[in-house]
C-alpha cells in the first residue's frame, strides 16, 4: 500500500477566498484521482489526472498532476459555501484499488 | 443514467449478529469494487470484482466478511458475527476502465453500518 499524504487536515476560509490543497507521495501512481465527499455520502469523482505535469480545470478547480506523477494540487478559485466537503485524492498503482488519502476537510463561510 | 446504487443506505444491528448489503454498479461496468470508511479516514480497499470473478481481497477482509457476484452485474458483502469494530461506512465503486484515462472508479451512497 502507497501512502498518500494530504495537507492541510482541515480549512476554514470565507467566501471569495482561494485556496490550494496538496497530495503527495513518495511512490509513483499511473493515475490519480481527486473526490469530493458530503456527510453521509459516497465519495463523488471530480477529475482524473493520467500525464506528468498535466494540468485540468473544472470551472473554478484547477488540478495538477506532478512531473514524476508523485504529488497532485488541487486550487480551488474565489471559494463558495457550496465547495464545502472533504476532499480526497486517490492514486492508481500497479493493482485494481485505489490507495486514498486521509482528505482535506473544507468549510468555506458565507 | 443510473449511477452505483447500495442497499440498504443504513443498518444498526447487535453484535453477533449477520448482516448483508446489495450493491448494483452501473450497468455497462464490468469492475466492482468494496471499500471501508471509518471516521477520518480515507475509503480503504477490501475487495475487487472483474465480472464474476473475485481477483483481489485485502487482508483487511477477515474470514468474518464474504462478498460475491454471482452473474457478474449486482454484488453482495456479507459480514458474519458482527463486532463493534465493524461500524462503519461501506462503500461500493464500479469502473470500466479505458486505455490512457486512469482507473476512474464511481461510487455509490454507502451503507452505514452501527454495531450496537
Amino acid at each position: 500500500t502507497q501512502l498518500l499524504e494530504q495537507s492541510p487536515q482541515f480549512l476554514s476560509i470565507q467566501e471569495g477566498e482561494n485556496l490550494t490543497v496538496y497530495c503527495n507521495s513518495s511512490s509513483v501512481f499511473s493515475s490519480l484521482q481527486w473526490y469530493r465527499q458530503e456527510p453521509g455520502e459516497g465519495p463523488v469523482l471530480l477529475v482524473t489526472v493520467v500525464t506528468g505535469g498535466e494540468v485540468k480545470k473544472l470551472k473554478r478547480l484547477t488540478f495538477q498532476f506532478g512531473d514524476a506523477r508523485k504529488d497532485s494540487s488541487l486550487h480551488i478559485t474565489a471559494a463558495q459555501p457550496g465547495d464545502t466537503g472533504l476532499y480526497l485524492c486517490a492514486g492508481e498503482d500497479s493493482g485494481y484499488a485505489l490507495n486514498f488519502g486521509k482528505g482535506t476537510s473544507l468549510l468555506v463561510t458565507p | 443514467d443510473t449511477g452505483v446504487s447500495q442497499d440498504p443506505r443504513h443498518k444498526i444491528t447487535k453484535r453477533g449478529q449477520n448482516v448483508t448489503f446489495r450493491c448494483d454498479p452501473i450497468s455497462e461496468h464490468n469492475r466492482l469494487y468494496w471499500y471501508r470508511q471509518t471516521l477520518g479516514q480515507g475509503p480503504e480497499f477490501l475487495t475487487y470484482f472483474q465480472n464474476e470473478a473475485q481477483l483481489e481481497k485485502s487482508r483487511l477482509l477477515s474470514d468474518r466478511f464474504s462478498a460475491e457476484r454471482p452473474k457478474g452485474s449486482f454484488s453482495t458483502l456479507e459480514i458474519q458475527r458482527t463486532e463493534q469494530g465493524d461500524s462503519a461506512m461501506y462503500l461500493c465503486a464500479s469502473s470500466h476502465k479505458v486505455r490512457g484515462t486512469g482507473n476512474e472508479q464511481f461510487f455509490g451512497p454507502g451503507t452505514r453500518l452501527t454495531v450496537l
